[in-house]
C-alpha cells in the first residue's frame, strides 16, 4: 500500500486566496483525521470522519475552514479566505476502527502551507 | 487539558546512552501509543500498549504503563544518531472511539 497520500506537499499563497488540501487515506480505513501542526500550538486535531461522516469538527478554527469526504478514498480541507496565521503543516491520517478500539493512526507526509 | 504531557520537552544524549521519555495523562484510557516524527515528516507509529498491559518491548524500545499513576514511559536503549526525532505519546480515552489525544512531544537529540 502507498500509505496516506497528501497533495500538494508545499503551498505558498497570498492572504485572501482559497487553499485546498487533499488527502487519500489507506484503502480499507474507515477513520480519517485532519491535523494542524505549529511550533506554538503543537499538533491540533481539526476534524475527523468515520465512514465519510464528520464526527467531531470542534477543532476547526473558524468558518474559513471546511472539510469534506465525498467518498472513502478522498477528503479535502479548504481554507477560504486564507490568512497568514493559517501557515502551518497540515497532516492527514487514517486508521481502522474495526477492532472496537482506537488503533494506530497512519500519517501522510503533510502539506506545508505558507500564507503571505 | 485532555492531552497527554511529555517530559522532558527536550533531551540531549550521546550515542550509546539510553533515552527515557515520560508521558502523563488525566483520564482513563483504553490504550496508549508512542509515535515518532523526524524533522519535516509525518508521525510514525512505534508501539501500542493496552490498559491491561504493564510493559511491552519492540526491538530497542521498551514501553511501560502505570494506570494507577496515569503515566507511561518510553525507553530507547543504546541510542543512535538516527534516533534523533520528536517523540509523542497519544492515548485513546475510550469514550471517543477513533480519536487519539496527542501530547506536545519530546525532542530527542542523539549526538554521535
Amino acid at each position: 500500500d502507498a500509505g496516506v497520500i497528501q497533495s500538494p506537499r508545499h503551498e505558498v499563497t497570498e492572504m485572501g486566496q482559497e487553499v485546498t488540501l487533499r488527502c487519500k487515506p489507506i484503502s480499507g480505513h474507515d477513520y480519517l483525521f485532519w491535523y494542524r501542526q505549529t511550533m506554538m500550538r503543537g499538533l491540533e486535531l481539526l476534524i475527523y470522519f468515520n465512514n465519510n461522516v464528520p464526527i467531531d469538527d470542534s477543532g476547526m478554527p473558524e468558518d474559513r475552514f471546511s472539510a469534506k469526504m465525498p467518498n472513502a478514498s478522498f477528503s479535502t480541507l479548504k481554507i477560504q479566505p486564507s490568512e497568514p496565521r493559517d501557515s502551518a503543516v497540515y497532516f492527514c491520517a487514517s486508521s481502522s476502527g474495526t477492532s472496537g478500539s482506537t488503533e494506530t493512526q497512519y500519517f501522510g507526509p503533510g502539506t506545508r502551507l505558507l500564507v503571505l | 487539558s485532555q492531552q497527554g504531557e511529555e517530559d522532558p520537552q527536550a533531551l540531549s544524549i550521546q550515542e550509546g546512552e539510553n533515552a527515557t521519555m515520560n508521558c502523563s495523562y488525566k483520564t482513563s484510557i483504553n490504550n496508549l501509543q508512542w509515535y515518532r516524527q523526524n524533522s519535516g515528516r509525518g508521525l510514525v507509529h512505534l508501539i501500542l500498549i493496552r490498559s491491561n498491559e504493564r510493559e511491552k518491548h519492540s526491538g530497542r524500545l521498551r514501553v511501560t504503563l502505570d494506570t494507577s499513576k496515569k503515566s507511561s514511559s518510553l525507553l530507547i536503549t543504546a541510542s543512535r544518531a538516527a534516533d534523533t526525532a520528536s517523540y509523542f505519546c497519544a492515548f485513546d480515552r475510550g469514550s471517543t472511539l477513533g480519536r487519539l489525544y496527542f501530547g506536545r512531544g519530546t525532542q530527542l537529540t542523539v549526538w554521535p
